[in-house]
């Protein structure tokens, strides 16, 4: 389940279960969405990114959706691996050289 | 290994002092960006540079704070006068797009984890 703990959203899954991670942003002209993972002592790595002229995009075991009606994004994760364990950012352009991210979901798989 | 490099990836300071860190970005890439992150926070810029210029400064980036990339390579991050609420993980980040309106991507290393005492 989710639960909010004392400085991130936390989602506990068991390995290969599906994870869903959301993000909800707020500027409705945003046009560019990305997800960074970042595990412990390294700095984001980047996922998977989509465009808003489209609602879907998949890659490998991850697949962004993207409701623009009510600003929501998210991501999932299929089959789970205790190797996807990390915290999850949602990002958006804020201007156009600079990423603003959000505040992260910590996601701990249990093998 | 994203490609950029961070040093140190770890410094403690004392308060008061000067502190500076060092950015290797991905040697093609000719956009350079400061970021710095809290303890559960997201990434918060700071600047970034276009090969050797400055283009873009955050209000975050107070005048104890000078960023410098002399030759359109690497990149130095200074902080004079360190206080202990400069405490934080400085990332950097690198790109050889043209910008958010062209799918860019930020390569980011690992950061340097001040802490002032």
């Amino acid at each position: 389940g989710e639960s909010v703990g004392l400085h991130l959203p936390t989602l506990s899954v068991q390995e290969g279960d599906n994870s869903i991670i959301n993000c909800a942003y707020s500027n409705s002209a945003s046009d560019y969405f990305i997800w960074y993972k970042q595990e412990s002592g390294k700095g984001p790595q980047f996922i998977i990114d989509i465009r808003s002229n489209m609602d879907k995009r998949q890659g490998q075991r991850v697949t962004v959706l993207l409701n623009k009606t009510v600003k929501h994004l998210s991501l999932q994760i299929a089959a789970t691996q205790p190797g996807d364990s990390a915290v999850y950012f949602c990002a958006e352009p804020s201007g156009y050289s600079t990423l603003t991210f959000g505040k992260g979901t910590m996601l701990l798989v249990s093998p | 290994d994203t490609g950029v490099s961070q040093n140190p990836r770890h410094k403690i300071t004392k308060r008061g002092q000067n502190v500076t860190f060092r950015c290797d970005p991905i040697s093609e890439h000719n956009r350079l960006y400061w970021y710095r992150q809290t303890l559960g926070q997201g990434p918060e810029f700071l600047t970034y540079f276009q090969n050797e210029a400055q283009l873009e400064k955050s209000r975050l980036l107070s005048d104890r704070f000078s960023a410098e990339r002399p030759k359109g390579s690497f990149s130095t991050l200074e902080i004079q006068r360190t206080e202990q609420g400069d405490s934080a993980m400085y990332l950097c980040a690198s790109s050889g797009g043209q910008g958010f309106g062209t799918n860019e991507k930020l390569f980011f290393g690992s950061g340097t984890q001040l802490s002032v005492l």
